[in-house]
C-alpha cells in the first residue's frame, strides 16, 4: 500500500534561517503530492502540490520539487518567519482513476520559529 | 464558493456515551466526503469515506460509523464511545476528478 515518511521533528529554528522538511513516499502507480499546513487549532490548509515527476510546487515562499528518482517530495523555505509555526504534513493520493482519491499522510512535522 | 462547516468545535464526553459530529459543504455537489482522526503524536488516520448518498467506505474497524443522508451531509457516529476515540476529527471534501481536498476547522474530542 501507500505511505509517506517524513522527518518527525520538532523542528525549531531562528527567524530567518533556511528550512527543509524531507519527506518520502511508497507508491505503487503515479501519486500526486501534496504538503498541507495546519496553524494551532486548525483544521489542514493546502501549502502546495506537485502533479507529476520534475513538478515545483511552490506557495508562500515554500516549494517542493516531485522527485520520482528518489521518491522524494521535500519542503524547503529560504527564509523562515514566526508566523511559519505550525504543523506540516506530507501528503499522497494515486493516479488510480475512478471517482475516488485518498489522500495517505505522513505523520506531520512540528516547526517552531523564534523571533 | 465552496464553504465546508463542521460542528461541534469543542466537545466534552463521558465513556459509554454516543456521539454526532456533523459536516455539511455548501456550494458544490456530489463531493467526496471524508472523516480524518488525528489522535496525539499519530498524525491522521482516514476513517471514512462517501462517494454518494448512502455510500459509505470504513478504512479502520472501530466502535465509530459514518452515514449520508443527504449529498453534501456527512456524520460521524458512535453509540458508546471510548476513552481511546478522543482526539482531532476532521471532515474534508473533494471534487470529483480533481486534487484538491478541502478541510473542515475540526472537532476536538476529549472522552472523559
Amino acid at each position: 500500500g501507500n505511505s509517506v515518511t517524513q522527518m518527525e521533528g520538532p523542528v525549531t529554528l531562528s527567524e530567518e534561517a533556511f528550512l527543509t522538511i524531507n519527506c518520502t513516499y511508497t507508491a505503487t502507480g503515479y501519486p500526486s503530492l501534496f504538503w498541507y499546513v495546519q496553524y494551532p487549532g486548525e483544521g489542514l490548509q493546502l501549502l502546495l502540490k506537485a502533479t507529476k515527476a520534475d513538478d515545483k510546487g511552490s506557495n508562500k515562499g515554500f516549494e517542493a520539487t516531485y522527485r520520482k528518482e528518489t521518491t522524494s517530495f521535500h519542503l524547503e523555505k529560504g527564509s523562515v518567519q514566526v508566523s511559519d509555526s505550525a504543523v506540516y504534513f506530507c501528503a499522497l493520493t494515486e493516479n488510480s482513476g475512478g471517482s475516488n482519491y485518498k489522500l495517505t499522510f505522513g505523520k506531520g512535522t512540528l516547526l517552531t520559529v523564534n523571533p | 464558493s465552496q464553504t465546508i462547516h463542521q460542528w461541534p468545535a469543542t466537545l466534552v464526553q463521558p465513556v459509554g456515551s454516543p456521539l454526532s459530529l456533523e459536516c455539511t459543504v455548501e456550494g458544490t455537489s456530489n463531493p467526496n466526503l471524508y472523516w480524518y482522526r488525528q489522535a496525539a503524536g499519530r498524525g491522521l488516520q482516514l476513517l471514512f469515506y462517501s462517494v454518494g448518498i448512502g455510500q459509505i467506505s470504513s478504512e479502520v474497524p472501530q466502535n465509530l460509523s459514518a452515514s449520508r443522508p443527504q449529498d453534501r451531509q456527512f456524520i460521524l457516529s458512535s453509540k458508546k464511545l471510548l476513552l481511546s476515540d478522543s482526539g482531532f476529527y476532521l471532515c474534508a471534501w473533494m471534487k470529483r476528478d480533481s486534487w484538491g481536498y478541502t478541510f473542515g476547522s475540526g472537532t476536538r474530542l476529549t472522552v472523559v
